[in-house]
C-alpha cells in the first residue's frame, strides 16, 4: 500500500524568506501526486498537482513542486514567503486520483 | 459560488445523539467522498459513491451511513454518537475518469461530542 510522509510538523520561516516543504511517498509505480493546503478554520484548497509530464509543476499562490522520482519526493517550495501563507500544508498521494492518501501534515508560521 | 458546500459547519452534540452532515457539490462531477480529519490533523478516507453507488468504504463503523440521493449529493448520517466521533469532516468530489482529475474538498464540518 502507498504511504507518504511529510517529516516536517512544523516549520517557521520569516517573511519574504524561501520556503521548502518535504514529502516522501511509497509506492512501486509513479502516482499521482498533490498538495494541499489548509488555512486555520478552513478547507482544503488545491495548491498543485503532478500527473505526468513536466517534473516541476507550478500551482496557484507561487508554489511549484519537484517530483524526482529517484528520492521519492514532491517538495513544494516557494521563493520569498507572505504572512498570508501560513496554513497547514498537506502533500497527498495516490495510484488513482480517487483514491488519496495524505501525509501527515506539516504547520507552516510565518514571523514578521 | 461554492462548488463543494457541507451543512453544518459546526455542530456540538451530546453522546448518543444521531446527526446528519449534508453536502453538495454543483460542480458535475460523478464521484463524492467523505473524508475525516481526527484531531491529529490526519486525514483519512471514510467513503467514496461513483454515480450513486457505492465504490469506497474503508473500516468505518456501521454508524456511520452515508447517502446519496442524486450525483450531486453526498449525506453523512451518524448514528449513537461517541466521544472518538470529533473530528472535522470533510466532504469532496471529483470525476470518476479520464487524466487531470483533482478532488475538491468543501469546508468542512466541526464535529464536537460532549
Amino acid at each position: 500500500a502507498q504511504s507518504v510522509t511529510q517529516p516536517d510538523i512544523h516549520i517557521t520561516v520569516s517573511e519574504g524568506a524561501s520556503l521548502e516543504l518535504r514529502c516522501n511517498y511509497s509506492y512501486g509505480a509513479t502516482p499521482y501526486l498533490f498538495w494541499y493546503v489548509q488555512s486555520p478554520g478552513q478547507g482544503l484548497q488545491l495548491l498543485l498537482k503532478y500527473f505526468s509530464g513536466d517534473t516541476l509543476v507550478q500551482g496557484i499562490k507561487g508554489f511549484e513542486a519537484e517530483f524526482k522520482r529517484s528520492q521519492s519526493s514532491f517538495n513544494l517550495r516557494k521563493p520569498s514567503v507572505h504572512w498570508s501563507d501560513a496554513a497547514e500544508y498537506f502533500c497527498a498521494v495516490g495510484i488513482s486520483p480517487n483514491m488519496l492518501t495524505f501525509g501527515g501534515g506539516t504547520r507552516l508560521m510565518v514571523k514578521p | 459560488d461554492t462548488a463543494v458546500s457541507q451543512t453544518p459547519k459546526y455542530l456540538v452534540t451530546q453522546m448518543g445523539n444521531d446527526k446528519s452532515i449534508k453536502c453538495e457539490q454543483n460542480l458535475g462531477h460523478d464521484t463524492m467522498y467523505w473524508y475525516k480529519q481526527d484531531s491529529k490533523k490526519f486525514l483519512k478516507i471514510m467513503f467514496s459513491y461513483n454515480n450513486k453507488e457505492l465504490i469506497i468504504n474503508e473500516t468505518v463503523p456501521n454508524r456511520f451511513s452515508p447517502k446519496s440521493p442524486d450525483k450531486a449529493h453526498l449525506n453523512l448520517h451518524i448514528n449513537s454518537l461517541e466521544l472518538g466521533d470529533s473530528a472535522v469532516y470533510f466532504c469532496a468530489s471529483s470525476h470518476q475518469t479520464g487524466s487531470g482529475n483533482t478532488i475538491y474538498f468543501g469546508e468542512g464540518s466541526w464535529l464536537t461530542v460532549v
